[in-house]
C-alpha cells in the first residue's frame, strides 16, 4: 500500500516550458488535491475533485490545469511555467476510510523551480 | 475568504516542557478541525483531529477546541528534541472535504 505517490519529486523548468505533475493514490479514496506551498504562505489549493470526472477552482488556479484521469489518478499541468510558479506541489487525498472524511493523506511533493 | 491564522514562530521550548500552539478560524460554520506535523522538507502527516468542544489527548499531544471564541489549540507534553517541526492547524471549509490550512507554526524544542 503506497498511499499517495507524485512525479516527479524535483523538476527544473526554463520559462515558457510545459510539464505535468502526476499523482496517484491506491486508498480508494474520491477526492483529491493539488496544494502549493510557499514560505510564509502555507498550503494553498490550486484545484481538487471530489469525484472522479469531476474538478473545482481551488484559490489560487491561474496557470493550471488538471485532469482526473480516474479515480487513482490527478494529474496538473503548467501550460507555460512562469517563475511565480516555483514552489513545492503536493498531491493529497481524502474519502472512503479515512477516520474522518476531511483528514488528508499527502503524497512527498514535488520540488518545481521556473528560471 | 475563510481563514485559519497561526503565529508563524519560532515558538521556542526546552526538551521536557509543554509546548503550546493556537490556531483562530474565521468560519462559525467550520465543525472539523486538525493539526499537521510537517517535518523540513517532507509532506505533512496527520497528528490530531478534534471536532467537540473540549480537549481530545492521543499520548503527549492534547486538542483543544473552543467553538465560541473559534480557538484551536495543541498542547504537546515533555517536548522532545523529534517534536521539533512546523504544526499545521486546519479547519473544514465548504463542502466536498476541502480544508484551509493556516501558515503553520516552527517548533524548536531545545535539547
Amino acid at each position: 500500500n503506497a498511499g499517495v505517490t507524485q512525479t516527479p519529486k524535483f523538476q527544473v523548468l526554463k520559462t515558457g516550458q510545459s510539464m505535468t505533475l502526476q499523482c496517484a493514490q491506491d486508498m480508494n479514496h474520491n477526492s483529491m488535491y493539488w496544494y502549493r506551498q510557499d514560505p510564509g504562505m502555507g498550503l494553498r489549493l490550486i484545484y481538487y475533485s471530489a469525484s472522479e470526472g469531476t474538478t473545482d477552482k481551488g484559490e489560487v488556479p491561474n496557470g493550471y490545469n488538471v485532469s482526473r484521469l480516474n479515480k487513482r489518478e490527478f494529474s496538473l499541468r503548467l501550460e507555460s511555467a512562469a517563475p511565480s510558479q516555483t514552489s513545492v506541489y503536493f498531491c493529497a487525498s481524502s474519502g472512503i476510510g479515512t477516520v474522518n472524511a476531511y483528514e488528508q493523506y499527502f503524497g512527498p511533493g514535488t520540488r518545481l523551480t521556473v528560471t | 475568504q475563510k481563514e485559519v491564522e497561526q503565529n508563524s514562530g519560532p515558538l521556542s521550548v526546552p526538551e521536557g516542557a509543554i509546548a503550546s500552539l493556537n490556531c483562530t478560524y474565521s468560519d462559525r460554520g467550520s465543525q472539523s478541525f486538525f493539526w499537521y506535523r510537517q517535518y523540513s522538507g517532507k509532506s505533512p502527516e496527520l497528528i490530531m483531529f478534534i471536532y467537540s468542544n473540549g480537549d481530545k489527548e492521543d499520548g503527549r499531544f492534547t486538542a483543544q477546541l473552543n467553538k465560541a471564541s473559534q480557538y484551536v489549540s495543541l498542547l504537546i507534553r515533555d517536548s522532545q528534541p523529534s517534536d521539533s517541526a512546523t504544526y499545521l492547524c486546519a479547519a473544514d471549509s465548504g463542502g466536498y472535504q476541502k480544508v484551509t490550512f493556516g501558515i503553520g507554526t516552527k517548533l524548536q524544542v531545545i535539547p
